[in-house]
């Protein structure tokens, strides 16, 4: 059975550092992962996505999420920190063959000035 | 883009009464639906997989009496959370697939509050 698993429940950073959110996936097959935001009261948004191809997945907003085999981990990183990411970040695997994903508990970023 | 709306994006009710929330795609044919439940700061779960024109799949120990889901077209699918409790308030998310699509295209949630 594929799941993911979301190291911290929260991450905090300042304007202008690095963000790095980590997720690592287990799975018997060769896995889909995603990147999910969400931001308060609203629905989810796609950051980036693997599925298969080059496994440095460049995405949204300046996000960029790299495939890991060896680690099984999917962590994802923008650079740059700004005010307006700050938001709950979700990691995603797709179950083998079908539609379902699986969502890990998600990570609350909070950027400070 | 691919975008999906649900109404409404918010409701309160008593203990009881049936709720329905309508998930849309506003620019493409949905072949599938997926209903997801999000409590206060925790994940989204899976409840049910709808295609259109067929029966709803439940996900385990999600009660298919409770939650109606109908997908009777191609751009609507709507969830009927029946007899509500304070125990259902949540956030309820949908999203969509169509079938040229390889990724789910998520609404903007819609959060119950049952009194």
């Amino acid at each position: 059975a594929q799941s993911v698993t979301q190291l911290g429940s929260h991450v905090s950073v300042s304007e202008g550092a690095l963000v790095l959110l980590r997720c690592n996936y287990s799975s018997s097959v060769p896995p889909y992962l995603f990147w999910y935001v969400q931001y308060p009261n609203q629905g989810l948004q796609l950051l980036l996505k693997y599925t298969s191809a080059a496994t440095l997945v460049k995405g949204i907003n300046g996000f960029e999420a790299e495939f890991k085999k060896s680690e099984t981990s999917f962590h994802l990183t923008k650079p740059s920190a700004h005010m307006s990411d700050a938001a709950e970040y979700f990691c995603a695997v797709t179950i083998y063959n079908t539609d379902k994903l699986i969502f890990g508990t998600g990570t609350r970023l909070q950027v400070f000035p | 883009g691919a975008v999906v709306s649900q109404h409404p994006s918010w409701v309160i009710c008593k203990s009881g009464t049936s709720v329905k929330i309508e998930c849309r795609s506003l620019d493409f044919q949905a072949t599938t639906m997926f209903w997801y439940r999000q409590f206060p700061k925790q994940s989204l779960m899976l409840m049910a997989t709808s295609n259109e024109g067929s029966k709803a799949t439940y996900e385990q120990g999600v009660e298919k009496d409770k939650f109606l889901i109908n997908h009777a077209s191609l751009t609507l699918s709507t969830l009927t959370v029946t007899s509500a409790h304070p125990e259902d308030s949540s956030f309820y998310i949908c999203s969509a697939r169509g079938d040229y699509h390889n990724e789910q295209f998520f609404g903007p949630g819609t959060r119950l509050t049952v009194l």
